[in-house]
Formats: C-alpha cells, sequence, structure tokens
C-alpha cells in the first residue's frame, strides 16, 4: 500500500516568490494535516482537513497561506508571497480517524528554502 | 509552560547501552491519548505507540518499551540494547481535547546519536 506522497521533497525559492506543495494521503483516509516543522522543533499544525473541509486552519497565516482539497483527497499548500520565515519543511499527514485518537501516517516532507 | 516537555534535547549513546527518552505532560482532559514518533535522518515522521489515558499498562515491543505513570504525567520510552539505526529524533505528543474539537501536542523533541 502507498504512504502519503508528497512533492517536491526540495524547493528553493527567493522572496515574495510564489510556492506550492502537494501531497496525496493514503487511500481511505478522510483527515489530512498539513504541518510545518522549523529546525529542531516538533510539528506545528497548518491545518486540518476532514474530507473537503478545512475542519482546523486557526494556525494557518491565512495573508500569505492557503490550502485547498478539493475533491476530499489530495491536497495543496500555497505560500504567496514566500517570506524568509518561511524556511521549513511542510510535512503532510493522514489518518483513518477524525478525532486524533489515531495514528497519523507522515509523508517525507517538502524543504523549502527562501533565499 | 511547555504542556508536553521532552527535557533531553540531545542524548549519545554508545551501541549497545540501554536509554530512557523522558516525556512529561499536562493536561486537564480525563480522556487522552500519548504517542511516540520516531523522526530518522530521511525526516518522515513514523509512528511508535498510541497509549489512552486509562491503559496503564506498560508496553513492550521487541527492543523497544514504554512506561506510562498518570501519577506522575510521565509516559517514558526505553530503548533496549540499542543500535545505530535507532539514531533519530524522538517525539512524545498528547492529544487532548479543546473546546469541540481535539488537539495534538508535540513536545519538541529529543535527538538520540547511538555511536558505534
Amino acid at each position: 500500500e502507498a504512504g502519503v506522497v508528497q512533492s517536491p521533497r526540495y524547493k528553493i525559492i527567493e522572496k515574495k516568490q510564489p510556492v506550492a506543495f502537494w501531497c496525496n494521503p493514503i487511500s481511505g483516509h478522510n483527515t489530512l494535516y498539513w504541518y510545518r516543522q522549523n529546525l529542531g522543533q516538533g510539528p506545528e499544525l497548518l491545518i486540518r482537513y476532514e474530507n473537503e473541509e478545512a475542519v482546523d486552519d486557526s494556525q494557518l497565516p491565512k495573508d500569505r497561506f492557503s490550502a485547498e482539497r478539493l475533491k476530499g483527497v489530495d491536497s495543496t499548500l500555497k505560500i504567496q508571497p514566500a517570506e524568509l520565515g518561511d524556511s521549513a519543511v511542510y510535512l503532510c499527514a493522514s489518518s483513518a480517524d477524525s478525532l486524533l485518537n489515531e495514528k497519523l501516517f507522515f509523508g517525507s516532507g517538502t524543504q523549502l528554502s527562501v533565499l | 509552560a511547555q504542556k508536553v516537555t521532552q527535557a533531553q534535547t540531545e542524548i549519545s549513546v554508545v551501541e549497545k547501552e540501554d536509554v530512557t527518552l523522558d516525556c512529561v505532560y499536562e493536561t486537564r482532559d480525563t480522556t487522552y491519548y500519548l504517542f511516540w514518533y520516531k523522526q530518522p535522518p530521511s525526516g518522515e515522521l513514523v509512528f511508535l505507540i498510541r497509549r489512552n489515558s486509562f491503559d496503564e499498562q506498560n508496553e513492550i515491543s521487541g527492543r523497544y518499551s514504554w512506561n506510562f505513570q498518570k501519577s506522575t504525567s510521565s509516559f517514558n520510552f526505553t530503548i533496549t540494547a540499542s543500535q545505530v539505526v535507532d539514531s533519530a529524533v524522538y517525539f512524545c505528543a498528547l492529544s487532548e481535547r479543546a473546546g469541540n474539537n481535539r488537539k495534538l501536542i508535540w513536545g519538541l523533541g529529543t535527538s538520540l546519536a547511538v555511536n558505534p
């Protein structure tokens, strides 16, 4: 069974440029998460989807970040424009459960460097 | 104050040593869940274990064991006879109620280096 797939694996951009990350969760997993992880830190939730509905986006910086999961399967996270402080690893995860009682399956992440 | 505290930032051991990673949590919820995840150098977080607040039985899985003690709000993780492949960052996490929702709160992680 395929795991959570993310692309690209690495992205280097100049500040003020847009960038997008893509995630395909495990088949059948209705819950999808986008996390940001800074060096030496734990993951920080950006947004959580139940199917196509964003049920928790309280930590998403909405002035420059946006996300979508139009058909309730794969998802895209966008930053426009990127800032130097956005350099981090962006992780996508999925789970079969919507109550955060079950384990999360993570992708390998996208390492973003903003120059 | 951290709700999930992993006091050890970095640990370095020699292969075959036993090592314990500490996790102390804080919650007012009566029904909560605790997790450990491993993040090897490849970057992908891997689930290791889940424990609910009503199950204080310790668990052993091969060289891994977990000690859950509600009295001290701790959920410590021990690796017996460590191996180089155990080198990774280990995260402890707490799932608790937040209003009508649940939140997953992560510790800052403990970086374990197992040297040959």
